[in-house]
């Protein structure tokens, strides 16, 4: 059964870092992308960042790009979404979601339970 | 960017209802359109995948059609458990972008 769970979620600050990671098991983790999705709350899915399944190409939405930055260590089956000058507007649960290839972003099989991070002042 | 506009944006069904569902891109995506599920607090769930395939365990009362700009997505007989969120996703090109979804709930 596959399983990702996300971690790393919290309160911060306007302008401040979190890293939110993900853990997979069930599957061969180093054979799939892997992507990131976010929800604000109340609101609708937006995909944030996508890696291909080596971490040879990373992929970004523009609202996030130049400040978040999406990395894998497949020898540990982890997906990492480091995060920096954050905005209020980054306020949203975190979904790390598998995708069906190893390129990517394509569409996405299987989700984590989310991790929650509030951006604050 | 690719934008994704859902219609409608809630409806009221009753079980056994038969319940269509569109989907429009800003662009032709081909069949590079996908479809999720979403229960309230719960992570979405892929149903449809590139217009008109089941994705695994997913009850043949879903079914998805389309290419070009304009999908569907039908339920054939609205069950008590299908009420819930729908979001439309294109793969076509970065950013994978999502409608806004559409509301299914009880009447």
């Amino acid at each position: 059964e596959v399983q990702l769970l996300e971690s790393g979620g919290g309160l911060v600050q306007p302008g401040g870092s979190l890293r939110l990671s993900c853990e997979a098991s069930g599957f061969t983790f180093s054979n799939y992308a892997i992507n990131w999705v976010r929800q604000a709350p109340g609101k609708g899915l937006e995909w944030v960042s996508g890696i291909s399944n080596d971490g040879d190409s990373t992929y970004y939405a523009d609202s996030v790009k130049g400040r978040f930055t999406i990395s894998r260590d497949n020898s540990k089956n982890t997906l990492h979404l480091q995060m920096n000058s954050l905005r209020a507007e980054d306020t949203a649960v975190y979904y790390c979601a598998k995708d069906v290839l190893k390129g990517g972003p394509n569409w996405f099989d299987s989700w984590g339970q989310g991790t929650l991070v509030t951006v604050f002042s | 960017d690719i934008q994704m506009t859902q219609s409608p944006s809630s409806l009221s069904a009753s079980v056994g209802d038969r319940v269509t569902i569109t989907c429009r891109a800003s662009q032709s995506i081909s069949s590079y359109l996908n479809w999720y599920q979403q229960k309230p607090g719960k992570a979405p769930k892929l149903l449809i995948y590139v217009a008109s395939n089941l994705q695994s365990g997913v009850p043949s009362r879903f079914s998805g059609s389309g290419s070009g700009t304009d999908f569907a997505l039908t339920i054939s007989s609205l069950q008590p458990e299908d009420f819930a969120t729908y979001y439309c996703q294109q793969s076509y090109n970065t950013p994978r972008t999502f409608g806004q979804g559409t509301k299914v709930e009880i009447k």
